[in-house]
Order: C-alpha cells, then structure tokens, then sequence
C-alpha cells in the first residue's frame, strides 16, 4: 500500500471549514483513498473513501487531485467533538486484504472556541 | 444495531501472564480484524478471521494468537506477557462480502491493557 504523509497537528474554530490535507505521491492505479479519525479512548471511526472522484457524504467531503497524488478532507462546519486524530489510508481493495489497514501518525486536529 | 463490543475495557497482568481478549463484532458481520496501538508504533494490524479461518496475519511473534467462533465472535491470545505488550487492543469488524471490495471497518473501543 502506497504511504502517506500528513500534518502532526491543524487548528480549526468552531463552525469553519477543517480542510485537512494528505499527500500520497506514490499512489497506484487500483488504490483508493481512506480517511478515518480516532477520539480520544475510542476506536477508529470511519469516514470516507474514494478512487478518484470527489465525494460527500453526511460527515465529510473529499477531494482528490486530477493525478490523485494528494487529497483534501472537508469537515465543512467543524465542532468541538470533532477534535480527533484524523488518518488517512491508502490501500488496494481486494477480498483478501479487506481488514488490513496500515495506518500512519495521522493529523491531530484541535477545534477550538 | 448494537455496535463491535469488547470485553473488559481494562486489564491488568504482570509479566508472564496469558491473556485472552473478547470481541462481538456487529450482527451479520463475518469479518474479524484486531489492531495494536501503542504511543510508539501505533495502530498495527494484528490479524483477521473470516468464517473462522485465520485471513491475514501481521508481523507480531507466535505469542500473539486469535481465534473465531461460529457465529463469528473472535478471541485474542497474548501468552507470556512482556512490559512492551502493554497497549490498547482495538477488533474491528466487517461484512466482507466476497464481492465487495470497498469494505469499511467498525471498529470497538478496545482493551486497555497494561503489564506490570
């Protein structure tokens, strides 16, 4: 699975837009994009995913480049419970791998007052 | 539906004990993951069962072993604990259907286990 490199650590005030960025430069053709965040004692909650389109769903938006070498993660109104460690995933998709997830340090996003 | 339920939350052993970890996964999910975080290595991918036959399995040593039930509750095995094996024990399950292949994880809350 392809590697990916995010910010340690982002601020965003309550109500903005978090606009957290992945960068995975040595992506493939067959490997889709994952996002995931872990509050605090809590497992791993999914996100969202995507191959190369842009997509939204009811918590998040993503946005992958046209070379799909980076993405974005849009939390379009941040709140104060989504202060979490946000990690991004890049992996093939096959039923033999499905579970195996390899995750990096992730990007600790701290909202604020 | 109830979510990945995991049991105990807390467990103290000291050196040289086993110990066995619980986990539920989400009703008619056949998928099993287990993960080990730790503030040094982070999550790291333990191993998967699906229909109780062992899938995946990560880079740990043979004293960490799992095993899963026919109505696909999984345990997990740390024989011979070591300091180092202190960490949050996280099972995450899955339908993992054979012909989807966009699976999302759900994960528990975990076990915090802590060897003295």
């Amino acid at each position: 699975d392809a590697k990916t490199t995010q910010p340690p650590s982002m601020d965003c005030a309550e109500g903005r837009a978090a606009n957290l960025p992945c960068n995975h430069s040595t992506i493939s053709g067959n490997e889709y994009v994952y996002w995931y965040r872990q509050i605090h004692s809590q497992g791993p909650q999914y996100i969202i995913h995507g191959l190369k389109n842009n997509e939204t769903n009811e918590m998040a938006s993503l946005i992958i480049t046209e070379d799909r070498k980076s993405s974005t993660l849009i939390l379009p109104h941040a709140t104060l419970r989504d202060t979490a460690v946000y990690y991004c995933i890049v992996r093939v998709l096959n039923t033999g791998t499905a579970s195996k997830l390899t995750f990096g340090t992730g990007t600790r996003l701290q909202v604020t007052l | 539906k109830a979510g990945v339920t995991q049991t105990p939350r807390y467990l103290i052993k000291t050196r040289g004990q086993q110990v066995t970890l619980s986990c539920s996964p989400i009703s008619g999910h056949r998928s099993v993951s287990w993960y080990q975080q730790t503030p040094g290595q982070g999550l790291q991918f333990l191993f998967e069962y699906f229909s109780e036959t062992q899938r995946n399995k990560g880079n740990f040593p043979g004293r960490f072993s799992g095993r899963q039930f026919s109505n696909s509750r999984s345990e997990m095995n740390v024989s011979t604990l070591e300091l180092g094996d202190s960490a949050l024990y996280l099972c995450a399950s899955s339908l993992a259907y054979p012909d989807k292949t966009n699976e999302k994880l759900f994960f528990g809350s975990g076990t915090q286990l802590s060897v003295l």
